[in-house]
């Protein structure tokens, strides 16, 4: 079982939905990142929270500690939206982060 | 400001082979990361460095090494190249080594394995 589960693997939704993507963790946690993805490969942090919630225009990111769960909501979304978003953890005293595999969002206008 | 650069954007090279990729972080940066995507996954953890001393080691072979320089520049070198190596290999920076720092990444290198 990976460190970092994220779901869903895949999403495709309609322009103006409302996207959820969600992220578990299974070790302690000095932070987590949310990360953006564009075909090309260039990584994009959106987020690095450790705890509450946090709000950059449509996104909106939260982590609840206790029960190990991250979640990045989209409002109103967009096709430029679409991209892969990744979440990370750095784990209590360790230098790297650990990566989920991705979630692949497609907004269709 | 610049943010983190890396080089070459591309690279071919055949099975056997040596390849050396670079990495300049954001100015005033002391730690640089290195991480592997392999296609359709997500990036996997190869070194970090700290003020030019090695932090971090993930679960690579002995192939992969790398370094740091006075300037926080930074070196991989990979040795014996496999077809298995292929991948996107990224690079990040941040002001501290430890704890609650923001990771900055830079575009990758897309190094192809023939």
């Amino acid at each position: 079982k990976n460190e970092v589960e994220q779901s869903p693997q895949n999403l495709t939704a309609q322009e103006g939905e409302f996207i959820t993507i969600n992220c578990s963790y299974s070790v302690g946690i000095s932070a987590l990142h949310w990360l953006q993805q564009h075909p090309g490969g260039g990584i994009v942090s959106l987020f690095m929270l450790s705890s509450g919630k946090k709000k950059h225009g449509r996104l909106i990111a939260t982590i609840n500690i206790q029960e190990k769960h991250s979640s990045l909501h989209i409002t109103a979304s967009h096709p430029r939206d679409s991209a892969v978003y990744i979440c990370a953890v750095r784990e209590q005293g360790a230098q790297k982060l650990v990566f989920g595999q991705g979630t692949r969002l497609t907004i269709n206008p | 400001d610049a943010g983190v650069t890396q080089s070459p954007t591309h690279l071919i090279k055949t099975r056997g082979q040596h390849v050396t990729l670079r990495c300049s972080p954001i100015s005033g940066h002391k730690s640089v990361s290195w991480y592997q995507q392999v296609l359709g996954q997500g990036p996997q953890f190869i070194f970090q460095y700290y003020e030019k001393e090695e932090r971090g080691r993930g679960n690579f072979p002995d192939r992969f090494s790398a370094r740091q320089f006075p300037n926080y520049s930074s070196e991989l070198n990979v040795n014996a190249l496999l077809l298995g190596d292929s991948a996107l290999y990224l690079c990040a920076s941040s002001a501290s080594g430890t704890g609650y720092y923001e990771q900055y990444f830079g575009p990758g290198t897309r190094l192809t394995v023939t």
